[in-house]
């Protein structure tokens, strides 16, 4: 049975920072990751989506990368601002079912602090 | 602009009423799911439809059930909410281009409130 990991559960860095985010997985059979983005009390949001067989993918300041292999995958933010805070998920699709039946880490809480 | 929609945003039921909760689409993609997701937890799949196809997961109380009447409209049924069912309630859609899946679009989600 699939398990994602996103360690640390919370995060703080002052405003300006770059930072990474941490997601790790136990099977390598994967079919893509996302990464999603969660507002409190809101839906999910969608930030990157990496293919089984791509190693990055980059959208403006996100940058997400991963490594089947070892079962890890990064997401690097740049310069963060005061708006990137939320909780950030990731998410990978079985190579079964294409991108359906998500399995999902418990997210990592970011504050960014003005 | 293609989005999903859920209404309603909050919905309070009381203990052992029925309720529905809804999901809409607009981008056409064939497979549509229902997850759950509890205060601090990560999201869990209750069943997804691919096209017609009702799958359920093994897990999923009998209590949920739900509906996909044409493409772009999905309904989670709660038959008798209890209390631990207060969550939210999340819909997504997907589906692939060229033999690849083009990632989940996520709903803004229903808060249940169990009274």
């Amino acid at each position: 049975k699939q398990e994602v990991t996103q360690i640390p559960a919370a995060l703080s860095v002052p405003e300006g920072e770059n930072l990474v985010l941490n997601c790790s997985f136990t099977d390598s059979a994967i079919y893509n990751l996302q990464w999603f983005r969660q507002d409190p009390g809101k839906g999910l949001t969608s930030l990157l989506l990496i293919q089984s067989s791509q190693r990055e993918q980059t959208s403006g300041r996100l940058n997400a990368s991963l490594d089947k292999s070892s079962g890890r995958s990064t997401l690097y933010i740049a310069a963060s601002q005061p708006g990137d805070s939320a909780t950030y998920l990731c998410a990978v699709g079985p190579s079964n079912f294409g991108n359906e039946k998500l399995t999902f880490g418990t997210g990592t809480r970011l504050t960014i602090i003005p | 602009d293609a989005m999903v929609i859920q209404n309603p945003r909050y919905q309070v039921t009381q203990f052992g009423k029925p309720v529905t909760l809804s999901c809409s689409q607009t981008l056409n993609h064939n497979v549509m799911y229902w997850y759950q997701q509890k205060s601090s937890q990560a999201p869990k799949l209750l069943f997804h439809y691919y096209d017609k196809d009702f799958n359920n997961e093994a897990d999923t109380p009998d209590n949920f059930q739900s509906r996909r009447p044409n493409t772009s409209f999905c309904f989670l049924d709660i038959r008798s909410p209890g209390l631990g069912d207060a969550a939210m309630y999340l819909c997504a859609t997907s589906t692939t281009f060229k033999g690849r899946g083009v990632g989940a679009r996520f709903g803004q989600g229903t808060r249940l409130t169990v009274v």
